[in-house]
Parts: C-alpha cells; structure tokens; sequence
C-alpha cells in the first residue's frame, strides 16, 4: 500500500490566493483526518470525517478554512483568502475502525504551506 | 480530555535501552494509552497503545503502571533511526462521536548519540 498520498507536497503562494491541498487516504479506511502543525502551537486537529461525512470539525480556525470529502478516496482542504499566518505544515491522516476500539492514524508526508 | 505530562526531551546513546516516561493522573478508565513519534521532517507515526496490560510489539514496549497513572515507552536498542519526538496520547476506548481525535502535546525530544 502506498500509504497516505498528500499533494503537493510544498506550496508557496501570495496573500489573499486561493489554496488547495489534497489527500488520498488508505484504500478500506473509513477515518480522514487534517492537522496543521506550527512551531508556535504544535500538531492541531482541524476537522475529521467519516464514511465521507464532516464529524468534527471544530478545530477549523474560521470561515477562511474548507475541507470536502467528495469520496472515499479523496479529500480537499481549501483555505480562500490565504493569509500569513496559515503558514504551516498540514498533514491528512487516515484510520478505520475495528471491533469498536480506536486504531492507530496513517499520518501523509505532509503539506509545506508558505504564505507570503 | 485528560491530560499527559512529558520532559521536553530525553538523551540517549546508541544500541542503549531508552525508557521514555509520562504521566496522567486523571486517566479515566476507559482511556488508551497511545504512543506516536514524529521523525524530522514526517508525519507521526504509531508506535504502540495499551489500556491496563504492558504490551509489546516489533517496534517499542509499553510498560503501564498498575494505577494507570503513568506509563512508560521502552524501546530496547536504540538506533539513530530512533530521534524523534515522541507524543504521549489519551483517547477514550468507548466508539463514536468525538473519541477518535488524537490531541498531541508537545511531546519528548529524544536525541540519540552514535
């Protein structure tokens, strides 16, 4: 399995652009998870889904910040208009459930975001 | 969510057990013990969890105080490969609803020397 699939893998925009980033979790996971990572706040959830469907998505910093999951296959995380401080690392986990018990997280590479 | 505490960081030398403390003294019963590590420049990544039992796997040992007020991660040999920070996790047992979040604190830097 080629893991959780994260692109691109390094963005640079400007101020007040649209961004996408996007996620393949593991084929048969029915768990998708974002995160953003900052020096200055660690490793924070943003939003999780289930069978597609947006569970928690209180972490989301504000209006500015979108996430969709059109499939199970595929996820976006959209931030319009971007700012500075959305610099960070953003990370697209995967997980499914078994014997209702919680089970470890596939973490991507990650999402190098630079906002200038 | 219950809350776990960790030293910012640890010191290790190579081909040496490490054993890797945290604490949680308002563990609820129902609360896994979950341990993922974060190498340089990657995403974290599972090492090992367990509820009362200690437990062991290919990659770490996770040894539970009979309390459950603490536990520790013992990784038998450490390799280079090994530096990371490693995150010390609570997440409730029972399924559903907002229990499959991971909240990371800040973790253990664990620096292995050659």
């Amino acid at each position: 399995d080629a893991g959780v699939i994260q692109s691109p893998r390094h963005e640079v925009t400007e101020m007040g652009q649209e961004v996408t980033l996007r996620c393949k979790p593991i084929s048969g996971h029915d768990y998708l998870f974002w995160y953003r990572q900052t020096m200055m706040r660690g490793l924070e959830l943003l939003i999780y889904f289930n069978n597609n469907v947006p569970i928690d998505d209180s972490g989301m910093p504000e209006d500015r910040f979108s996430a969709k999951m059109p499939n199970a296959s595929f996820s976006t995380l959209k931030i319009q208009p971007s700012e500075p401080r959305d610099s960070a690392v953003y990370f697209c986990a995967s997980s499914f459930l078994a014997g209702m018990r919680p089970y470890e997280q596939y973490f991507g590479p990650g999402t190098r975001l630079t906002v200038t | 969510d219950a809350k776990t505490t960790q030293p910012n960081s640890m010191e290790s030398n190579e081909e040496e057990p490490v054993h890797l403390p945290c604490n949680h003294s308002t563990i609820s019963g129902t609360d896994y013990i979950h341990w993922y590590r974060q190498l340089p420049s990657q995403g974290p990544e599972y090492v090992i969890h367990g509820l009362t039992s200690n437990v062991n796997n290919r990659m770490a040992s996770l040894a539970i105080a009979e309390d459950r007020k603490s536990s520790t991660l013992i990784l038998h040999r450490a390799t280079l490969r090994d530096a990371a920070v490693y995150y010390c996790i609570l997440r409730d047992g029972i399924g559903g609803g907002s229990n499959y979040k991971l909240t990371f604190g800040k973790g253990t830097l664990l620096t292995v020397n050659p």
